[in-house]
């Protein structure tokens, strides 16, 4: 069974700090994504990553795909008060029919 | 409208009642997802339909019923459900086109309340 594990699971930060989430796998994924999810709505997709290494920036997100496919991560410059809200990793397999997600890191920025 | 829509946001229903969930894409996509979300667990992915057709259903109890007219609407009927069936119920659409990317857009969901 593929699983994602998404770490830290809380974090809880100050206006204007940096933080970086981790998304990890003992799988080989074909792409991944990253959505964020605010209460009470559907979650919304930031980024999609596909080849190994690959980096993309989203104004003060980064996101990178590890070399082997196999893990990403998240990393938010300044954060503020906005980015507040859950953050989902989701990958898809070539041997898969649909997204397989990770539980979530619960981001809560305080001005 | 754009996106992808779910009709009701909120409903609240006893064990005993039968009532349905609607999605609506205008995407232009050919694939439907339904998902259920719980407090601490990850999306859980109940129904996927490919052109219309259901080409997934993970293990999902009798109680939940999809049904897919069109590839712009996807349905959830649910009858006798049970208080543990109360979560934020997701629906999703995307574009398969043989390639890997499963991009899926996602609606703003409708939250379950089983009394």
């Amino acid at each position: 069974t593929q699983l994602l594990e998404q770490s830290p699971q809380f974090l809880s930060i100050q206006e204007g700090e940096n933080l970086t989430v981790y998304c990890n796998s003992s799988s080989v994924f074909s792409s991944l994504q990253w959505y964020r999810q605010e209460p009470g709505e559907g979650p919304v997709l930031l980024v999609t990553v596909v080849t190994g290494g690959e980096v993309k920036k989203l104004k003060r997100l980064t996101f990178q795909f590890g070399d082997a496919r196999k893990d990403s991560s998240l990393h938010i410059t300044a954060a503020q008060p906005g980015d507040t809200g859950l953050y989902l990793c989701a990958g898809s397999s070539r041997a898969g029919t649909a997204l397989i997600f990770g539980k979530g890191t619960t981001l809560s920025v305080s001005s | 409208e754009t996106g992808v829509t779910q009709t009701p946001r909120h409903l609240v229903m006893g064990m005993t009642n039968k009532k349905s969930l609607k999605c609506e894409q205008h995407l232009g996509h050919n694939a439907m997802y339904w998902y259920k979300q719980s407090a601490k667990k990850p999306l859980e992915l109940m129904f996927v339909y490919s052109l219309e057709e259901r080409v997934e259903n993970n293990s999902v109890p009798s109680r939940f019923s999809p049904e897919c007219p069109n590839s712009s609407h996807l349905f959830l009927h649910l009858h006798t459900l049970q208080p543990e069936d109360s979560a934020l119920y997701l629906c999703a659409s995307s574009l398969r086109t043989g390639t890997d990317r499963y991009e899926q857009y996602f609606g703003p969901g409708t939250r379950l309340t089983v009394t």
